[in-house]
Order: structure tokens, then C-alpha cells, then sequence
């Protein structure tokens, strides 16, 4: 079945720190891949997607390039701020009738002026 | 335009007690997730609507839970007899369809049952 292996947490970082948050998975077929963000108090939201091998999803100055050699998917940013504190979320989809998200664990980010 | 709602936002109720968790889509969005959210389990997949009809129903835990969606609008999450381990966040994602798969899922905030 399909499944998402994730960092374990929590993170904690200084403020312009250099962040990567792990995430690979198994899946069948070709699947859609996916970070989900959730702010403290708030709902999931979408951080950004990539659909097929190669590509790059970018959004908030954060970024993932989803790879296939290596079944991948982490997270980048150059230069953490306070306010992307939150919980992050690796997730897949595969396509084409099966409709349901499958999550990582979850990774806790901490960052510290 | 407004987002997905869920009511109510918290909930407790004692063991054994029937529940009913609410979900209102996002306007014109033909599909509807119920997804939850516990410490032991993170994030799981319950139920898939399209429309009215529920194709995927392999994450329900068991038979105390059933879920129905009415007018391919609102849904309602049911669970019977409630158990200390249902206790946990009941996320509702709703998004639109293109003629082979889904668009982005647009979640709502997820009501927190706690049993008692």
C-alpha cells in the first residue's frame, strides 16, 4: 500500500536558519505529492504540490522537488522566519480513481528569533 | 468566498454516547473527505464522497461509524457508542473534480472530539 516516511520532530531553529524537512514514500502507480502546512489554531492548508517526477513545487519561498530515483520529496527554505512556525505535513496522492491523501507523521517547526 | 465549516468545533460526550459531526463543503465542490487527526495514528483517511455516493469507505474503523452527504451538499459523520479511542481531531476536506481525478483539497478546521 501506499505510505509517507517523515522526519521525526520536533525542529528547532534559529530565525535565517536553513531548513529540510525529510520526507519519502512508497506508493503505486505515479503519484501526486504534496506539503500541507498547519499553522497553531488554524486548519490544513496547502503549502505546495508537485505531479510528476521532476518537477519542482515552490510557495512561500519554501520548495520541494519531487524525485523518483530516490522516491523523495523534502522540503527547503533558505531562510526560516518566526512566523513559519507550524506543523508540516508530506502527503500523496496516486491518481486516477484513488482520491484519498496519505500523510506523513507530521514534522513540529520551531523557530526561534 | 467561504471556506469549508465544521460544527461543532468541540465536543465532549461520555463514553458510550452516539455523536454527529457536520461538514459544510465549500460551495459547488462535488467532492467530500473526512480525514482524522490523533496522537497514536496522525493523519487517516476515513470516508470519500462523490456527490452523494460514498466509492471509498476503507478508512472507517468500524461499524459504529457511518457517514451520509445529502443534496452533494453537507455531510454528517456519525459515530455510535463512543470509545475513549475515538477521541482524536474529525478533519472534512472538500474539493472540485476534473474528469479523471480531484483538485486541490481545501480543509476545514476540524472538529475536537473528546469521550470521556
Amino acid at each position: 500500500g501506499n505510505s509517507v516516511t517523515q522526519m521525526e520532530g520536533p525542529v528547532t531553529l534559529s530565525e535565517e536558519a536553513f531548513l529540510t524537512i525529510n520526507c519519502t514514500y512508497t506508493a503505486t502507480g505515479y503519484p501526486s505529492l504534496f506539503w500541507y502546512v498547519q499553522y497553531p489554531g488554524e486548519g490544513l492548508q496547502l503549502l505546495l504540490k508537485a505531479t510528476k517526477a521532476d518537477d519542482k513545487g515552490s510557495n512561500k519561498g519554501f520548495e520541494a522537488t519531487y524525485r523518483k530515483e530516490t522516491t523523495s520529496f523534502h522540503l527547503e527554505k533558505g531562510s526560516v522566519q518566526v512566523s513559519d512556525s507550524a506543523v508540516y505535513f508530506c502527503a500523496l496522492r496516486t491518481n486516477f480513481g484513488n482520491e484519498k491523501l496519505t500523510f506523513g507523521t507530521g514534522t513540529r517547526l520551531t523557530i526561534i528569533p | 468566498g467561504a471556506g469549508v465549516s465544521q460544527s461543532p468545533s468541540n465536543k465532549v460526550t461520555e463514553k458510550g454516547k452516539d455523536v454527529e459531526l457536520r461538514c459544510d463543503p465549500i460551495s459547488g465542490h462535488t467532492a467530500l473527505y473526512w480525514y482524522r487527526q490523533s496522537l497514536g495514528q496522525g493523519l487517516e483517511f476515513l470516508i470519500y464522497f462523490q456527490g452523494n455516493s460514498a466509492p471509498d469507505k476503507s478508512g472507517l474503523p468500524s461499524d459504529r461509524f457511518s457517514a451520509e452527504r445529502t443534496g452533494g451538499s453537507v455531510s454528517t459523520l456519525t459515530i455510535q457508542r463512543t470509545q475513549q479511542e475515538d477521541s482524536a481531531v474529525y478533519l472534512c476536506a472538500s474539493s472540485s473534480r476534473g474528469e479523471y481525478f480531484s483538485y486541490e483539497q481545501y480543509f476545514g478546521p476540524g472538529t475536537r472530539l473528546t469521550v470521556t
